[in-house]
């Protein structure tokens, strides 16, 4: 069974861009959850959805949005970046409920200059 | 309000011994709790995890000790080897369709 996979590995924006990432979970995992992974901040909750809908969302300004398509692969978009959204950002897949047992891509890695 | 706290960046320990990862939390309501492993340029693995109605759990060479009253988790890890060297996240929630709470992961290196 393949993973979860995201794309793409490594991007870099300037100030102002707006930036979209891809995430295709295992298959037969309808929750997707994204974090965002910055040094010294642990992986912070920016939203999951299931079934094509927004179940939980984290403390992220408005300029972070997501969805969910029917296929259960997720987006999510970021727009008017600024600096401090340089991070690594995870897509994490399980079957259900999303705090069961996650399983996580390798992330993509946002460089804003 | 960080929720779940893990207070030692990192920790370095030698090959062969055990590696001791300290994790607290302050919401009672979390009934479970896990560890994810992380190495560079790849993204968390789950490792281990417990219920709150145990206060141990064994896995091999990892065990999480859950100490409720105290708030407190542990995962050791014996014995520890190269391999283990990664970045450990402590996770925990609570029953119903909440998200995993994290905390910022520890660092543990053990040399050979």
């Amino acid at each position: 069974k393949a993973g979860v996979t995201q794309t793409p590995r490594y991007l870099i924006k300037t100030r102002g861009q707006q930036v979209t990432l891809s995430c295709s979970p295992i298959s037969g995992h309808r929750s997707v959850s994204w974090y965002q992974q910055t040094p010294g901040q642990g992986l912070q909750f920016l939203f999951e959805y299931f079934s094509e809908t927004q179940r939980n969302k984290g403390n992220f300004p408005g300029r972070f949005s997501g969805r969910q398509f029917s296929n259960s692969r997720s987006e999510m978009n970021v727009s008017t970046l600024e600096l401090g959204d340089s991070a690594l950002y995870l897509c994490a897949s399980s079957v259900g409920a999303a705090n069961n047992e996650q399983f996580f891509g390798p992330g993509t890695r946002l460089t804003v200059l | 309000d960080q929720q779940v706290k893990q207070n030692s960046p990192s920790l370095s320990v030698q090959e062969g011994r055990i590696s001791i990862l300290n994790c607290d939390y302050t919401n009672s309501m979390f009934d479970y709790f896990l560890w994810y492993k992380k190495y560079p340029a790849e993204g968390p693995t789950f490792l281990i995890s417990i219920s709150s109605i145990k206060d141990k759990n064994e896995d091999g060479r990892f065990t999480v000790f859950l100490n409720k009253s105290a708030k407190h988790l542990s995962l050791h890890i014996v014995p520890s080897q190269p391999g283990d060297s990664a970045v450990y996240f402590c996770a925990a929630r609570r029953s119903g369709n909440t998200p995993l709470v994290f905390g910022k992961g520890t660092r543990l290196s053990v040399i050979a």
